[in-house]
């Protein structure tokens, strides 16, 4: 069975500090899909990006940087420079070759707190 | 614009009455999906479907229905059988194919009186 571990509830920093969010995930399929998702206080979630488990090359774009490792199953979220408009919960989620059409797993979210 | 709607964004009902949320999306995905969130947690899977005339249960499909009569509309109806259905209700779509990223529309606030 799949499963995507948030293990940070919340985090809160003050602006301008660098935050990591961490993601772990299980899965028996070779071939799978990662994601991340911003959920403002607004409520819809935003897509931030996707990962497939061949591509383990880390990317970056902008202050928002991520770093795959398979050998640790997980797939962390970085934010440089933090800005209060990066306050929002993110989360984390996978999905398989084999039984995506079913619905993306998601992590229960991390509430990201940006101090002025 | 492409993408995907839904109503009312906020919604309020009596205990034992049924209600309808709608979901519509303009972006020919064939799989559409809902999900419900509590406070502080995660999102849960209700219903999916895949295809028009087909849908399958969730995690946490008690209380609820839905029907795909349309490939663009995927309405959820919580029922009076759903116990504590005040909940955060989110509507997404995605491409039929893998890696199957899910498009979300803007979400539905039911509170029951």
């Amino acid at each position: 069975a799949q499963k995507v571990t948030q293990a940070q509830t919340e985090i809160s920093v003050v602006e301008k500090e660098d935050v990591t969010l961490d993601c772990v995930y299980e899965t028996r399929d070779t071939t799978y899909y990662l994601f991340w998702y911003k959920q403002p206080p607004s409520g819809e979630l935003v897509f931030l990006i996707r990962r497939n488990s061949f591509d383990e090359q880390n990317e970056i774009s902008g202050r928002y940087s991520w770093n795959f490792q398979k050998s640790t199953s997980s797939f962390n979220f970085t934010i440089t420079a933090s800005q209060v408009v990066d306050s929002a919960v993110y989360f984390c989620a996978l999905s398989e070759l084999g039984g995506g059409a079913d619905g993306l797993t998601f992590g229960k979210g991390t509430h990201l707190i940006i101090q002025p | 614009d492409g993408g995907i709607t839904q109503s009312p964004k906020y919604l309020f009902r009596k205990e034992g009455q049924n209600v309808t949320l709608s979901c519509e999306q303009n972006l020919n995905h064939d799989a559409m999906y809902w999900y419900r969130q509590d406070p502080g947690q995660g999102l849960r899977l209700i219903y999916y479907s895949q295809i028009v005339n087909d849908f399958q249960k969730g995690d946490i499909a008690e209380g609820y229905s839905v029907s795909r009569e349309k490939k663009e509309s995927f309405p959820l109806t919580v029922t009076s059988a759903q116990k504590n259905p005040t909940a955060f209700y989110l509507c997404a779509s995605a491409p039929g194919q893998p890696p199957w990223e899910q498009f979300f529309g803007p979400g539905t606030r039911l509170t029951v009186l």
